[in-house]
C-alpha cells in the first residue's frame, strides 16, 4: 500500500533554515507529484507547492518563492522540503501528499498524506 | 488567487441528520475542486475530486455537486466518525492550488 513517512519534530530559531523528508514506498516513486502542504496551529490548509520526482522540476507558491526549495532522490524514494529564513509564523504542520493522477496528467488533487512534521519556530 | 468561501463555519447536527456544506469559488474553477476531511491530529482525506467523484474507498453517503463557481459536499446521513473539518480546495489555475478556509461538523 502507498505510505509517505515523514522525518521528525523539528525546534527552529527564527533566521534558521529547516529540511523535512518525506520517503515513499507502494508505488511507482517517479510516477506521482509530490506536493508539501502546511498548517498552523488551529488555522487552515495552505499548499507551499510540488516537484516532479521523475524530472526534478518544481512549482512553489507564489508566497514562499526565494525561501522554499523542494528537491528529491530518486535512489532513496524520499523528496524533501528546505524552508529559510524561518519566523515565528512559520510554525506549523507541515505534510508531504503525493497525487491523485499520474505525471501524465494535470495534477492538483492530494490523495495519499504524509503522517505530517511540527515545526516549531521560537527564540 | 481564486479564493475559496466555506459556509457556515460551524454545522451543529445529530447522528442520522443530513449535513449540506457550501463552498464557492470567486470565479470559475470549472469542476477542478474537491473535498477533503481532517479530523484531530490527523493528516487531511481526500473524499470527492473533480466536484463528484468519489475518491476510492469514501462510502456512498458522502457526495459532491456544483460546477463553475458553486459547490456542495452532502452527507446524506452522518455517522459519529464523521465529526470532523472539511475543506475545499481547486486546482483549476494550475499550478497554483488554494483551499477553503474549512467548515467544522459537530454534535449537536
Amino acid at each position: 500500500q502507498v505510505q509517505l513517512v515523514q522525518s521528525g519534530a523539528e525546534m527552529k530559531k527564527p533566521g534558521a533554515s529547516v529540511k523535512v523528508s518525506c520517503k515513499a514506498s507502494g508505488y511507482s516513486f517517479t510516477g506521482y507529484y509530490i506536493h508539501w502542504v502546511r498548517q498552523a496551529p488551529g488555522q487552515g490548509l495552505e499548499w507551499m507547492g510540488w516537484i516532479n520526482p521523475n524530472s526534478g522540476g518544481t512549482k512553489y507558491a507564489q508566497k514562499f518563492q526565494g525561501r522554499v526549495t523542494m528537491t528529491r532522490d530518486t535512489s532513496t524514494r524520499t523528496g524533501y522540503m528546505e524552508l529559510s529564513r524561518l519566523r515565528s509564523d512559520d510554525t506549523a504542520v507541515y505534510y508531504c501528499a503525493r497525487d491523485l493522477l499520474p505525471t501524465e496528467v494535470t495534477p492538483g488533487y492530494f490523495q495519499h498524506w504524509g503522517q505530517g512534521t511540527l515545526v516549531t519556530v521560537s527564540s | 488567487e481564486i479564493v475559496l468561501t466555506q459556509s457556515p463555519a460551524t454545522l451543529s447536527l445529530s447522528p442520522g441528520e443530513r449535513a449540506t456544506l457550501s463552498c464557492r469559488a470567486s470565479q470559475s474553477v470549472s469542476s477542478y475542486l474537491a473535498w477533503y476531511q481532517q479530523k484531530p491530529g490527523q493528516a487531511p482525506r481526500l473524499l470527492i475530486y473533480d466536484a463528484s467523484n468519489r475518491a476510492t474507498g469514501i462510502p456512498a453517503r458522502f457526495s459532491g455537486s456544483g460546477s463553475g463557481t458553486d459547490f456542495t459536499l452532502t452527507i446524506s446521513s452522518l455517522e459519529p466518525e464523521d465529526f470532523a473539518v472539511y475543506y475545499c480546495q481547486q486546482r483549476s489555475i494550475w499550478p497554483r492550488v488554494t483551499f477553503g478556509g474549512g467548515t467544522k461538523v459537530e454534535i449537536k
